[in-house]
């Protein structure tokens, strides 16, 4: 079966210093994956999402990055964090081919920038 | 507007109680629906698909009316354990596939 994992699943971070949330997919090939979102009391936003190996797409403009160095590896970054990076940021992947499917999360990771 | 609707709640319902959930969106080629349930804290689960049909899961009714462009979840004789929040998924078929998330309806089940 299919596991997703992400670490860490918690941080406090000072502003302006890096960030690295890792995440990978077990049980799979070539999955879409996705970075999300979710502010205290708010909707999901979709940050990142990648169909392969170095295919990044960004949803929103901002002061974060994505990586997938590996086919289940999918990274979020940033070398500066702001206040407003605070939030619990959920990894996802989802089949690749047809349209249509299920979106799975990891677990979460809750940042907060202080 | 927002693509997906859905009444933010809270919903505040005796144990054993009925509960609907509604949800519009408004992508008319959204092609994929789906229910998930997220607790406190913790990442967001599927609960059910959602079908042209209709389709049951135990004391769970999920319902689709695409002319009117709206979703339903229908949960009978509510357990204090469906306390969370749900949210209403919808896969858009836009040039590919797009998923927007609704920002959830948030139900307490109380004894």
């Amino acid at each position: 079966s299919q596991t997703i994992h992400q670490w860490p699943a918690t941080l406090v971070q000072p502003v302006g210093s890096p960030l690295s949330l890792e995440c990978t997919v077990e049980g799979t090939s070539n999955p879409n994956l996705y970075w999300y979102r979710q502010a205290a009391g708010r909707g999901l936003q979709l940050l990142f999402y990648s169909v392969g190996i170095g295919q990044i797409s960004s949803e929103v403009p901002q002061n974060l990055s994505a990586s997938r160095p590996q086919d289940r590896q999918f990274i979020l970054s940033s070398k500066k964090l702001l206040l407003s990076d605070s939030g619990f940021y959920l990894c996802a992947w989802s089949a690749t081919g047809t349209a249509g499917n299920t979106i799975y999360f990891g677990e979460g990771s809750w940042l907060t920038v202080v | 507007r927002k693509e997906v609707e859905q009444d933010p709640g809270p919903f505040n319902v005796p144990e054993g109680a009925t509960v609907a959930f509604n949800c519009t969106y408004s992508n008319s080629a959204s092609q994929s629906f789906f229910w998930y349930r997220q607790d406190c804290r913790k990442e967001p689960k599927l609960l059910m698909s959602v079908y042209s049909s209709g389709n049951e899961d135990g004391r769970f009714t999920a319902q689709l009316n695409r002319a009117s462009q709206y979703i339903s979840l229908l949960i009978r004789d509510s357990k204090l354990s469906d306390s969370a929040t749900y949210l209403c998924v919808v896969n858009i078929a836009s040039g590919g596939f797009k998923t927007i998330f609704g920002a959830g309806t948030r139900l307490f089940v109380k004894a």
